[in-house]
């Protein structure tokens, strides 16, 4: 039990436009989420944090208004990254916590983004 | 704040040799602590915690880590490593007063050789 599971896995997209990738928990409910960027070999940068059916707590120096993230349903996250750039190129990993008294949080398999 | 170092950024160890990869944390209240892999180009993989009870505990795949709350240690250990072993490793911790955020350390890459 407890995966999530996360799509697309890799993606290639063009200076300017959107992608939007999801987060979801297969075989539980997640009340919060976690969006994570992650740098090549470094370790994971929390983005935001994700609860559902009200907006999304941001970190300090993330931009909201690009990194769009809404949680519609107990088992759905979204992240959007709006108007892309090549420095948004990253990997993008979500976790969720399934709660019911577990403590430990549960990852998404991560997506490749590459702006071109 | 919280916060989690691991020392190391590169562990080296030969196959059927242990294996320890450090962590040591700290935060205002209680810790939660816990372990997570990664491979590359995938997300991150849950090994064990440590809430309370037991000062070392057992989690996934031979692994078990230690807690020691006078040094602030978690450290990652495994009696005999395997080849397949070699991954990325990543301490973290959550102040169980403050939420459900976790903060992670950077991360040591464990490489096993025959």
């Amino acid at each position: 039990g407890a995966v999530v599971s996360q799509h697309p896995s890799w993606v290639i997209c063009k200076s300017g436009t959107s992608v939007k990738i999801e987060c979801r928990s297969l075989d539980f409910q997640a009340t919060t989420m976690f969006w994570y960027r992650q740098f090549p070999k470094q370790s994971l940068m929390l983005m935001a944090t994700s609860n559902e059916g009200s907006k999304a707590t941001y970190e300090q120096g993330v931009e909201k208004d690009k990194f769009l993230i809404n949680h519609a349903s107990l088992t759905l996250s979204t992240l959007t990254v709006t108007s892309a750039h090549p420095e948004d190129s990253s990997f993008y990993i979500c976790s969720a916590l399934p709660g019911g008294g577990r403590t430990e949080a549960f990852f998404g398999q991560g997506t490749r983004l590459t702006v071109v | 704040a919280q916060s989690v170092a691991q020392p190391e950024d590169q562990v080296n160890v030969a196959e059927g040799n242990p294996l320890t990869v450090k962590c040591t944390y700290s935060v205002s209240g209680n810790p939660y602590l816990f372990w997570y892999v990664q491979y590359p180009n995938r997300g991150l993989q849950f090994l064990l915690k440590y809430i309370t009870g037991d000062n070392l505990v057992k989690g996934s795949y031979g692994f078990e880590a230690e807690f020691n709350k006078s040094q602030t240690s978690f450290h990652l250990k495994k009696p005999s490593a395997l080849v397949s072993d070699s991954a990325l490793y990543f301490c973290a911790v959550r102040d169980m007063t403050r939420g459900n955020k976790l903060t992670f350390g950077t991360g040591t890459q464990l490489k096993v050789e025959l």
